[in-house]
């Protein structure tokens, strides 16, 4: 069975600044899908960035970019010029293409946004 | 394009009593899956429903049942209520289309178990 582990409960960054939030995952499948959900206070679960397996070259979005590290089955999220407005629970999330559509998720990491 | 609407955004039940929950998945999405979220955790998958039939299933007991209409719209029934089923319940819906990965989640019902 697939297995999501975020390791840094809570993180912090001051305004401006960059952050980098780590994601391991364990699989052992070829083809997969993973991503990085960010949820306010509002609850909702909004998706930041995701990233195929089999394209090596890292996703961007913005000011957020991913370390794909297929090898190390490593998963980093690297938030650039931070803002106030992206404190929130960010979640890391595994997708495979042989299950159903779930997706399993990590335990997640508070980031703080500091001024 | 609506989003993902569910109802109630809280609730409070007493142990052994039943829940439903309700989720109007996103306009042209005939996919809903149910999470459980849990204080502090992330979500766990807990069924999900496609052209009205379950899909798959994760760790869950059949307590835990579902519906999904015909107009996708689905409902998530929790039997015996248990102190451990207080979390979050967050529905996402989507298009079971190789390559899209058009999940879209709803701002979930608090149920709390006293």
């Amino acid at each position: 069975a697939q297995t999501v582990t975020q390791s840094q409960p809570e993180m912090s960054v001051q305004e401006a600044e960059t952050v980098t939030l780590s994601c391991t995952y364990d699989t052992s499948e070829s083809d997969y899908y993973l991503f990085w959900y960010k949820q306010p206070p509002s609850r909702q679960m909004i998706l930041v960035i995701r990233q195929e397996a089999y394209k090596q070259q890292n996703a961007t979005e913005n000011r957020f970019s991913v370390n794909f590290q297929k090898a190390a089955k490593s998963f980093s999220l690297k938030i650039s010029d931070s803002q106030l407005g992206d404190a929130a629970m960010y979640f890391c999330a595994y997708r495979s293409p042989l299950d159903t559509d779930k997706l399993i998720f990590g335990t997640g990491t508070r980031l703080q946004v500091f001024p | 394009e609506t989003g993902v609407t569910q109802s109630p955004t809280h609730l409070i039940k007493t142990r052994g009593q039943q829940v439903t929950l309700r989720c109007s998945s996103q306009s042209g999405h005939n996919t809903v899956s149910w999470y459980q979220q849990a204080l502090g955790q992330g979500p766990q998958f807990i069924f999900q429903y496609y052209r009205e039939e379950e899909n798959g299933r994760g760790n869950f007991p059949p307590r835990f049942s579902g519906l999904q209409f015909p107009n996708y719209s689905s409902e998530l029934n929790v039997n015996a209520l248990e102190l451990d089923d207080s979390a979050l319940y967050l529905c996402a819906s989507s298009r079971p289309v190789r390559g899209n990965y058009g999940y879209t989640f709803g701002s979930g019902t608090r149920l709390t178990v006293v």
